[in-house]
């Protein structure tokens, strides 16, 4: 089971920042915080991850609390290009492999 | 440098009969995991395979099989196909490396229509 929950779906209007929420409150110390979008049956599309401090990339800026328990995906100036399905993924250190659990993600919706 | 490619993108097969999906990695990737998308369950990981070996698998039955050979192109084969297989087939890969916060990266998958 996916260990985050995120809200089912939000609007943004164009131009705005879309501030998007997920809990993970029993995320373990080893465990990073993943960022993935997927836009309408593409493959997804890795966007930003942390460990504990915010992270600040071209395309998004990832903030997480100091408990770590939540964390938001900011996406300081959406467009229409930005609708999408945006999945918060926690996956730590595996003794075998690697693989992300995903969960239903939030679907973005960017209005003109 | 190219990113994962999937071929084929689209297939349209019958019960009964059996499939074979090809991922070609991103270039010094060794890791390439495998997951099936559909509309009911979502995302979700049926293997990984590293170093020609199987690593990790997913809750899958035994129709789902794969391979990865020593330049690190991964194929997967469903057997027996089943109306419940059609679904979005979604490659990726990674350095493989068995620390945290590493990033896979995905392929545009193989979509699968079983009649």
């Amino acid at each position: 089971d996916a260990k985050t929950t995120q809200p089912t779906s939000m609007d943004c209007a164009e131009g705005r920042a879309a501030n998007l929420p997920c809990n993970h409150s029993t995320i373990s110390g080893n465990e990073y915080v993943y960022w993935y979008r997927q836009i309408h049956s593409q493959g997804p599309q890795y966007i930003i991850h942390g460990l504990k401090n915010n992270e600040t990339n071209e395309m998004a800026s990832l903030i997480i609390t100091e408990d770590r328990k939540s964390s938001t995906l900011i996406l300081p100036h959406a467009t229409l290009r930005d609708t999408a399905v945006y999945y918060c993924i926690v996956k730590g250190y595996m003794d075998y492999g690697q693989n992300f659990v995903f969960g239903p993600g939030t679907r973005l919706s960017v209005l003109p | 440098k190219a990113g994962v490619t999937q071929t084929p993108r689209y297939l349209i097969k019958t019960r009964g009969q059996q499939v074979t999906l090809s991922c070609s990695p991103i270039s010094g990737h060794r890791s390439v995991s495998w997951y099936q998308q559909t509309p009911g369950q979502g995302l979700q990981f049926l293997f990984e395979y590293f170093s020609e070996t199987q690593r990790n698998k997913g809750n899958f039955p035994g129709r789902f099989s794969g391979r990865q050979f020593s330049n690190s192109r991964s194929e997967m084969n469903v057997s027996t196909l089943e109306l419940g297989d059609s679904a979005l087939y979604l490659c990726a890969s990674s350095l493989g490396g068995l620390q945290g916060g590493e990033t896979q990266y995905f392929g545009p998958g193989t979509r699968l229509l079983v009649l």
